[in-house]
């Protein structure tokens, strides 16, 4: 199966600051990656897909990049919705796996 | 619109099953598969695995094989999840999630609470 490790673990930013968070795989998953938002007690919501492509309603603060093994999650301007765990999953095979999670907190 | 309803929370003894259910609405239920995640208390998302609702086709994570079931009654467009020999370690929010044709998950179900607990 396919390894994800998110990097940080957690992180503490301001109101503002542009936030970036990574995401490598154990292999290859070409583009075939999604990043989820979730905030404590709530669904995981749908960001963002094939690596770069934003969901419907999101907004454009955040957006992704990479391909192959190693991606990115960046959120511009960083506001107080934003404050949340976010998680990548690769979906080119039959399993999907998460990262184990980024939790963005307030500085 | 796309609505995911899940059944409500359960308290189960170690050893027992649980079966959780997730009600669709808004789409066409056959056209999609539908997956099962479950999250343990403060931890991270743990895929469980899918079943297409137009074939009865099934993946399954490693670790829950021989130990999950996932069913579908299209008359009432819901999908089950059951999972037997349930331990302290199964303790978690289950949700399901809808699988978008192009594989990535875009609606998800409320989450069901399920307490293993003697």
């Amino acid at each position: 199966d396919i390894q994800m490790t998110q990097s940080p673990s957690t992180l503490s930013a301001s109101v503002g600051d542009r936030v970036t968070i990574t995401c490598r795989a154990s292999q290859s998953v070409s583009s075939w990656l999604a990043w989820y938002q979730q905030k404590p007690g709530k669904a995981p919501k749908l960001l963002i897909y094939k690596a770069s492509t934003l969901h419907t309603g999101v907004p454009s603060r955040f957006s992704g990049s990479g391909s192959g093994t190693e991606f990115t999650l960046t959120i511009t301007s960083l506001q107080p919705d934003d404050f949340a765990t976010y998680y990548c999953q690769p979906y080119n095979t039959f399993s999907w796996t998460f990262g184990q999670g980024t939790k963005v907190e307030i500085k | 619109q796309v609505q995911l309803v899940q059944s409500g929370a359960e308290v189960k003894r170690p050893g027992a099953s649980v079966k959780v259910s997730c009600k669709a609405s808004g789409y066409t239920f056959t056209g999609n598969y539908m997956h099962w995640v479950r999250q343990a208390p403060g931890q991270g998302l743990e895929w469980v695995g899918r079943i297409s609702p137009s074939s009865g086709a099934t993946n399954f994570a490693k670790k829950f094989q021989g130990r999950v079931t996932m069913t579908t009654d299209t008359a009432i467009t819901t999908v089950y999840m059951e999972l037997s020999s349930l331990t302290s370690d199964d303790t978690a929010v289950y949700f399901c999630a809808r699988e978008e044709t192009r594989r990535f998950f875009d609606y998800w179900g409320q989450g069901t609470l399920v307490t293993v607990s003697s």
